[in-house]
């Protein structure tokens, strides 16, 4: 299975700033079939980001993905109180559909 | 709007077994993939498996194979997932997820999630 890797795990920033967040794949995602999703503290998750850089219905601009092969980002620009959450990348391009561990992002 | 709506947080205890339902409104129903996904207590998430009612599947992660079954009721729009011999480590949030049936797109709208505990 394609084990997926999200660095850092914990990321301590303030409102305003910029959040760049890191998922590595151990092998190529096909097709860039790679997922954000956002989980506020007890809530369900939610799809931010779809085939690693198109937001899904609803999300804010201020959210966006690239990457391809192995290597993936997230990136929040300008961050705002309601982004403080737990972000998982995961990968659909084959089964079993995996998760990476989640990066913290926290107030400072 | 889409909406999955998942039954009860439920205290089971090591051995049993255990039902969550998920029943979907706001879309066609047989269109779509269910998946189950569970996160135990400040966990990540770990993918089950999925099944497409009325024309898929189902199809189980591996570590689950043999204690754990998904099924579909199209009549009432309504997913389930039966998960046997419950011990301590079943303790978790379990989701149902829809899974468009277009490759580019996966997971895009979650159950509120089930609560299960396995407790003696």
């Amino acid at each position: 299975e394609i084990m997926l890797t999200q660095s850092p795990g914990t990321l301590s920033l303030s409102r305003g700033e910029r959040a760049t967040l890191s998922c590595r794949a151990s092998r190529y995602v096909d097709s860039g079939y790679l997922a954000w999703h956002q989980q506020r503290p007890g809530q369900a998750p939610r799809l931010l980001i779809y085939a690693a850089s198109r937001r899904a219905t609803g999300i804010p601009d201020r959210f966006s993905g690239s990457g391809s092969g192995t290597d993936f980002t997230l990136t929040i620009n300008r961050l705002e109180p309601e982004d403080f959450a737990v972000y998982y990348c995961q990968q659909y391009g084959e089964s079993p559909r995996t998760f990476g561990q989640g990066t913290k992002v926290e107030v400072k | 709007q889409v909406q999955l709506v998942q039954s009860g947080a439920e205290v089971k205890e090591p051995g049993a077994s255990v039902q969550v339902s998920c029943k979907a409104s706001g879309y066609s129903f047989s269109d779509y993939y269910i998946h189950w996904v569970r996160q135990a207590p400040g966990q990540g998430l770990e993918w089950m498996g999925w099944i497409k009612p009325n024309s898929g599947g189902p199809k189980y992660a591996e570590m689950f194979q043999g204690r754990v079954t998904m099924t579909s009721d199209t009549s009432i729009r309504t997913a389930f997932m039966d998960l046997t011999s419950l011990t301590s480590d079943d303790t978790a949030i379990y989701y149902c997820v829809r899974d468009p049936d277009i490759p580019e797109e996966d997971f895009d709208s979650w159950g509120q999630g089930t609560l299960i505990t396995v407790s003696s």
